[in-house]
């Protein structure tokens, strides 16, 4: 059974820096791109960014280009979000996802919280 | 970027509805056209990827169809659990988009 486990969020206050970490099971985890997806509260699912499964090429959305590193260590099955000079509207839920065929996020972690607040 | 718009924002039925949501794309995605669920509190549940493939566990009630920039999800028979959100999302280029979500209530 597949399973992601996310960490690491909390309450940060603007211009701050934080670290999402993510467990994954169940599947061969140097095998499989992986990504970040964010939700603010009462919104939609915006994609953050992913990586290649030997974490040769990454992509980002242009809101967070230049201030998030997503990163992987394939040797603790781990996928790592770092974010700094982060924003009011970087709050969200943060869910980490396996990447499959076509590139869709077929499975999804329970997400971890992130707030940014002054 | 691509853009994608989904309609409608919200849709209100009874069970043993049908229901149909659609999305367009502001180009041609061939076909990486995906659908998710999403309950209030839980994590967005693959429904349907690539237009038409039913994920593990989608009932057959769900189906996809479409081409090019114009597809659309139909609910057969709509029951209790499926009043959820639902959003397409398109994986033809970076960045992943989504649609901006369909809420069904009853």
């Amino acid at each position: 059974e597949v399973q992601l486990v996310e960490s690491g969020g909390g309450l940060v206050q603007t211009g701050g820096s934080l670290r999402l970490s993510c467990v994954a099971s169940g599947f061969t985890f140097s095998s499989e791109w992986m990504s970040w997806v964010r939700q603010a509260p009462g919104k939609g699912l915006e994609w953050v960014a992913n990586i290649k499964e030997d974490g040769s090429e990454e992509y980002y959305v242009d809101s967070v280009e230049g201030r998030f590193t997503i990163s992987r260590d394939n040797a603790k099955n781990s996928l790592y979000l770092r974010m700094n000079s982060l924003r009011a509207e970087d709050t969200a839920m943060y869910y980490c996802a396996k990447d499959g065929a076509f590139g869709v996020q077929n499975y999804w972690g329970q997400g971890t919280l992130v707030t940014v607040s002054s | 970027d691509i853009q994608i718009t989904q309609s409608p924002s919200s849709l209100t039925a009874s069970v043993g509805d049908r229901v149909t949501i659609t999305c367009r794309a502001s180009q041609s995605i061939s076909n990486y056209l995906h659908w998710f669920q999403q309950k209030p509190g839980k994590a967005p549940k693959l429904l349907i990827y690539a237009v038409s493939n039913l994920s593990r566990g989608t009932p057959s009630r769900f189906s996809g169809t479409g081409s090019g920039a114009d597809f659309t999800l139909t609910i057969r028979t709509l029951q209790p659990e499926d009043f959820a959100t639902y959003y397409c999302q398109q994986t033809y280029t970076t960045p992943r988009t989504f649609g901006q979500g369909t809420k069904l209530e009853i």
